[in-house]
């Protein structure tokens, strides 16, 4: 089946701890991107990557960090820096970057930090 | 800039009444792209509908229709006979021609009662 896996589904950690979500598709899509979700509020980008090896910030990009050294994979990190970091994280692809193109979501992965 | 704007955080209704969604939009593109997600409680976003600035054809798909008017900037999106896997988060979102993101709306939060 072709999809975006994201994983694990919740994760917990100590605060000052660095943390990486994985995101993982089988869709041969070029585009990817990550996005946050805060309650009662819409998404926001976080880092975004039209190709492999390329990548860009999003609106929220402070105290993140992305890789995106192989086309399935786009792995968020969240660093020690980002002050609020608790949140649900949502990834998604697109065949392309243009603005025609859909976006499809992954499960996403919901992050508490204690 | 672009700016989607859903007024409505939360609607209930009772089964079998039909319900409409509000969304306004703001952008500076003349070629721009809008669609709907509906976000069921175990998180993913599932894609409902794209629409391009170029086409006002209101669209049927079963259950769901939308009406998309650009002298409103509004496009709207209603339930008929509504049922209770409806309820759910319901996201307007749009990409300017020009923007290198999808800007969402703060959702519109759907209860469908038996």
């Amino acid at each position: 089946d072709g999809g975006i896996t994201q994983s694990p589904k919740y994760l917990f950690r100590k605060e000052g701890q660095n943390v990486t979500l994985s995101c993982e598709q089988n869709l041969n899509h070029d585009a990817m991107y990550w996005y946050r979700q805060d309650p009662g509020q819409g998404l926001r980008l976080i880092y975004y990557s039209q190709i492999v090896n390329d990548f860009q910030k999003g609106d929220i990009a402070e105290g993140y960090s992305v890789s995106r050294e192989k086309k399935e994979s786009f792995p968020l990190t969240v660093t020690s820096a980002q002050k609020n970091p608790t949140a649900f994280y949502l990834c998604a692809s697109s065949i392309g970057a243009g603005a025609t193109y859909q976006q499809f979501f992954g499960p996403g992965t919901r992050l508490t930090v204690l | 800039a672009q700016k989607v704007t859903q007024a409505q955080t939360e609607i209930s209704v009772v089964e079998k009444e039909d319900v409409t969604l509000d969304c306004v939009y703001e952008t500076r593109d003349t070629t721009y792209y809008l669609f709907w997600y509906k976000q069921p409680p175990s998180g993913e976003l599932v894609f409902l509908i794209r629409r391009n600035s170029f086409d006002e054809q209101n669209e049927i798909s079963g259950r769901y229709s939308w009406n998309f008017q650009k002298s409103t900037s509004s496009f709207n999106f209603t339930i008929t006979a509504s049922q209770v896997v409806d309820s759910a988060v319901y996201f307007c979102a749009l990409r300017g021609g020009s923007a290198r993101q999808l800007t969402f709306g703060s959702g519109t939060q759907l209860t469908v009662l038996p």
